[in-house]
């Protein structure tokens, strides 16, 4: 069964601060794919990236960067330079399989960004 | 325009009551959702619906029921309301195909008093 740890429960940092959010996985599948969501205290889920598990290149997008390493079963998520706005609980999800029929939750992390 | 919308966006209830709460997406999107997100913020899937077919069934009470009327529109009814219904239901959909992300509603509130 396709599970995601995400151990850190809460975060606090203060602003400008960098700042990773671990996502451990565990998949028997080899195709499968990867996902971040934020919920800002709005309480909406925002879609963030997804990566498939063929593609291990690293990405960057502002100052979001995840990731990817197979060897270790991680897809890890940082923030450079983090700020007020990104305060929100962030979730990792897996999904197995071609046609991803499901998708699978973290149990999320609180980010607190403090001014 | 809104892509996944759910309706109402809060509602509150007494024990024992049925309420339904509606979904609709304008993606044109196959497959449709609706999680459960707990007070602790974990996000748990109910069902799923694959044009107009039930694909996932998780082990929910079966006083929870999905209504798909067309592809556009997943609804959820509860039977019976409890107390520990209450939670943040979010509605979703996606495209058929591999990689594809998942487009959530609002979420819809429930508490059941």
């Amino acid at each position: 069964a396709q599970k995601v740890t995400q151990a850190q429960t809460e975060i606090s940092v203060v602003e400008k601060e960098d700042v990773t959010l671990d996502c451990v996985y565990e998949t028997r599948d080899t195709t499968y794919y990867l996902f971040w969501y934020k919920q800002p205290p709005s309480g909406e889920l925002v879609f963030l990236i997804r990566r498939n598990s063929f593609d291990e290149q690293n990405e960057i997008s502002g100052r979001y960067s995840w990731n990817f390493q197979k060897s270790t079963s991680s897809f890890n998520f940082t923030i450079t330079a983090s700020q007020v706005v990104d305060s929100a609980v962030y979730f990792c999800a897996l999904s197995e399989g071609y046609n991803n029929n499901d998708m699978r939750f973290g149990a999320g992390t609180r980010l607190t960004v403090k001014p | 325009d809104t892509a996944v919308s759910q309706t109402p966006k809060y509602l509150v209830t007494q024990m024992g009551n049925d309420k339904s709460i509606k979904c609709e997406q304008n993606l044109g999107h196959d497959t449709m959702y609706w999680y459960k997100q707990d007070s602790k913020k974990f996000l748990k899937i109910m069902f799923s619906y694959n044009n107009k077919e039930l694909i996932i069934n998780e082990t929910v009470p079966n006083r929870f029921s999905p209504k798909s009327p067309d592809k556009a529109h997943l609804n959820l009814h509860i039977n019976s309301l409890e107390l520990g219904d209450s939670a943040v239901y979010f509605c979703a959909s996606r495209p058929t195909g591999p990689g594809y992300g998942y487009t959530f509603g609002s979420g819809t509130r429930l508490t059941v008093v």
